[in-house]
């Protein structure tokens, strides 16, 4: 199994700017989630979806930020516009149910200048 | 809601020398936990988890972790650490409800490094 694929691995872009994160879960799996992670914040949960359906999102910092799961093997994460402060590690993560094992992607690397 | 307090940002340690990561939690209700590893420039990985049953939980890569209800801790144990176990380690703990599956509250984590 390839696991779960995440991209860009890295992402450098300018302040106003559109920035889409992409994920691909593991083949089977119900739920996704998505993380972000910061030196100050640590590893936060920003929404999570079961079956292409948005559970809870109250994670999600602000309007500015958007996910979808159009079907169950793609998912994107959508910030606009970007702000510095969106500068960070996030995470797609992706689990069965009844598994209480979530399986990690990557990461993106996002920069914010 | 649940909390996790990881109490040491970094441990130093030797290698072959025995090493505890600590953890504490808090929360109203039952739950699960959790120890997940990251190594540098990866995602996490899951060492190991207490669902129920007995205490003692034994991971990957020869971890284990002990849970304690009334201390309400859960301690990562390795007895004697190599120098690839140098990593971030994450504990997490959800709410042992149907209704808040996945919601993973994770600790700031513990660098540990192992030195030779």
């Amino acid at each position: 199994d390839a696991g779960v694929i995440q991209s860009p691995r890295h992402e450098v872009t300018e302040m106003g700017q559109e920035v889409t994160l992409r994920c691909k879960p593991i083949s089977g799996h119900d739920y996704l989630f998505w993380y972000r992670q910061t030196m100050m914040r640590g590893l936060e949960l920003l929404i999570y979806f079961n079956n292409n359906v948005p559970i809870d999102d109250s994670g999600m910092p602000e309007d500015r930020f958007s996910a979808k799961m159009p079907n169950a093997s793609f998912s994107t994460l959508k910030i606009q516009p970007s702000e510095p402060r969106d500068s960070a590690v996030y995470f797609c993560a992706s689990s069965s149910t009844g598994q209480e094992t979530q399986y990690f992607g990557p990461g993106t690397r996002l920069l914010v200048l | 809601a649940q909390s996790v307090t990881q109490l040491d940002s970094q441990v130093p340690v030797f290698e072959e020398a025995p090493v505890e990561l600590r953890c504490n939690y808090s929360s109203s209700v039952s739950v699960y936990l959790f120890w997940y590893v990251q190594y540098p420039n990866q995602g996490l990985q899951l060492l190991l988890k207490y669902l129920s049953g007995s205490t003692l939980v034994k991971g990957i890569n020869g971890f284990e972790a002990e849970f304690n209800k009334s201390q309400t801790s859960f301690h990562l144990r390795k007895p004697s650490v190599h120098i690839s176990d140098t990593a971030e380690y994450f504990c997490a703990v959800r709410d042992a409800g149907g209704t808040s599956y996945g919601k993973l509250t994770f600790g700031q984590g513990t660098i540990l490094t192992v030195h030779p």
